[in-house]
């Protein structure tokens, strides 16, 4: 089956750890983000990427880092430097739309998430 | 302005009610319009896209209205399992970028 796995479920870390969250999928997909969602807010962007070794802060870039080394991954690490780090972090996947075409953003699959909790 | 703007509620409306609910956004260059439901602690999923001209899928209907920049979504014969959030999502053309919107929360009550 198709999808995008997130790892892991839930994480738990000590203030000024580092943690890196895994997401790997296998939809042959181009484009992959990172949302951060806290409580009854919307998701919000910390980064994206469109093509291999390419990636774009979203709004909330600072604190984040990313790489994209491979298609199907899309590792996400939470520096000690983010300031409120407990949330719940989401991986999403897309068919990436066309440059210069005009084409529009395609459906976002996501993976189950990622809960972490800064003690 | 925010760029999206959507009423969080909660909505509760009994079993069998119409709803309805509107999310207005500021970027007029959004091509593509979405709205998709999260349950409670879970990832969200595509419900439905939005055409321009209007498409429904079952109980469901997605209008979009670009001069007054807002899409909606209503929900007819509303069930138990309806109960859930739902984000409003627009993305700007090439830029690769789609905007949540905060969720609007539906409780549906037997």
């Amino acid at each position: 089956d198709g999808g995008i796995t997130q790892s892991p479920k839930y994480l738990f870390r000590k203030e000024g750890q580092n943690v890196t969250l895994s997401c790997e999928q296998n939809l042959n997909h181009d484009a992959m983000y990172w949302y951060r969602q806290d409580p009854g807010q919307g998701l919000r962007l910390i980064y994206y990427s469109q093509i291999v070794n390419d990636f774009q802060k979203g709004d909330i870039a600072e604190g984040y880092s990313v790489s994209r080394e491979k298609k199907e991954s899309f590792p996400l690490t939470v520096t000690s430097a983010q300031k409120n780090p407990t949330a719940f972090y989401l991986c999403a996947s897309s068919i990436a739309p066309g440059r210069g075409q005009g084409a529009v953003t395609g459906e976002l699959f996501f993976g189950e998430g990622s809960r972490l909790t800064v003690l | 302005r925010k760029e999206v703007e959507q009423d969080p509620g909660p909505f509760n409306v009994p079993e069998g009610a119409t709803v309805a609910f509107n999310c207005t956004y500021s970027n007029s260059a959004s091509q593509s319009f979405f709205w998709y439901r999260q349950d409670c602690r879970k990832e969200p999923k595509l419900l439905m896209s939005v055409y321009s001209s209007g498409n429904e899928d079952g109980r469901f209907t997605a209008q979009l209205n670009r001069a007054s920049q807002y899409i909606s979504l209503l929900i007819r014969d509303s069930k138990l399992s309806d109960s859930a959030t739902y984000l409003c999502v627009f993305g700007s053309g090439n830029t690769g970028k789609l905007i949540f919107g905060q969720g609007t929360t539906l409780q549906v009550k037997p």
